[in-house]
């Protein structure tokens, strides 16, 4: 089956910095890539996705990257603020069917 | 919308009790996701349906756990009997496999078992 990592488990960023999370997977067979933020005692919520047949996706300030080849993506949040803290996790899918998620970033955000 | 409903939103019982956790996925979606949160093992997925017929159950830890999936707007997750390493937080997520391919996440339970 899928296997997704994501590094780093933690992240300290200075307010105004740029923050970067990368994942790998191992099926070339995962088409579908999404990013989940969680803030803490909340659910996981959906900011940000990509599919295969794209490279880049960006919304505001934030970023994905996929490299099939090589079989990774990152996630990329510039110019973070505090309310960017939160745990983010990455996620590999083969569409219609479930995901493999990331053990999760803590990214912290230093006002 | 209201998005997915999750009940109870808190459930603390004793060891040995049966525990029922109940899912309202958003309408018109036809995958369901239950997945546990713990600090140790992060987000697993337990279980999830398509059409209301479960498709993967691999990630059910062991046989005092069930789920169903009656109709398409209702799921439970049931534990019988619970034990103390149960304890965590239980989300149900959906999704359509036709249109989109997100998944949404419900609010989650707060399960502690004593």
């Amino acid at each position: 089956g899928e296997n997704v990592e994501q590094h780093p488990s933690t992240l300290s960023v200075q307010e105004g910095d740029s923050a970067v999370i990368k994942c790998t997977y191992s099926d070339s067979a995962s088409n579908y890539f999404p990013w989940y933020k969680q803030e803490l005692g909340k659910r996981p919520q959906l900011i940000i996705d990509i599919r295969s047949n794209v490279g880049e996706k960006k919304d505001q300030r934030i970023a994905v990257t996929l490299n099939k080849t090589a079989k990774h993506f990152s996630l990329h949040i510039t110019e973070t603020q505090p309310e960017d803290s939160a745990v983010y996790f990455c996620a590999a899918s083969m569409i219609s069917n479930q995901f493999y998620f990331g053990t999760g970033t803590s990214l912290t955000v230093i006002p | 919308d209201a998005g997915v409903i999750q009940s109870p939103r808190h459930e603390v019982t004793e060891m040995g009790q049966e525990v029922t956790l109940r899912c309202k996925p958003i309408s018109g979606h036809n995958s369901l996701f239950w997945y546990r949160q713990t600090m140790m093992r992060g987000l697993e997925l337990l279980i999830y349906f398509n059409n209301n017929v479960p498709i993967d159950d691999s990630g059910m830890p062991e046989d005092r756990f069930s789920a169903k999936m009656p109709n398409a707007s209702f799921s439970t997750l049931k534990i019988q009997p619970s034990e103390p390493r149960d304890s965590a937080v239980y989300f149900c997520a959906s999704g359509s496999t036709g249109r989109s391919y997100e998944q949404y996440f419900g609010p989650g339970t707060r399960l502690t078992v004593t």
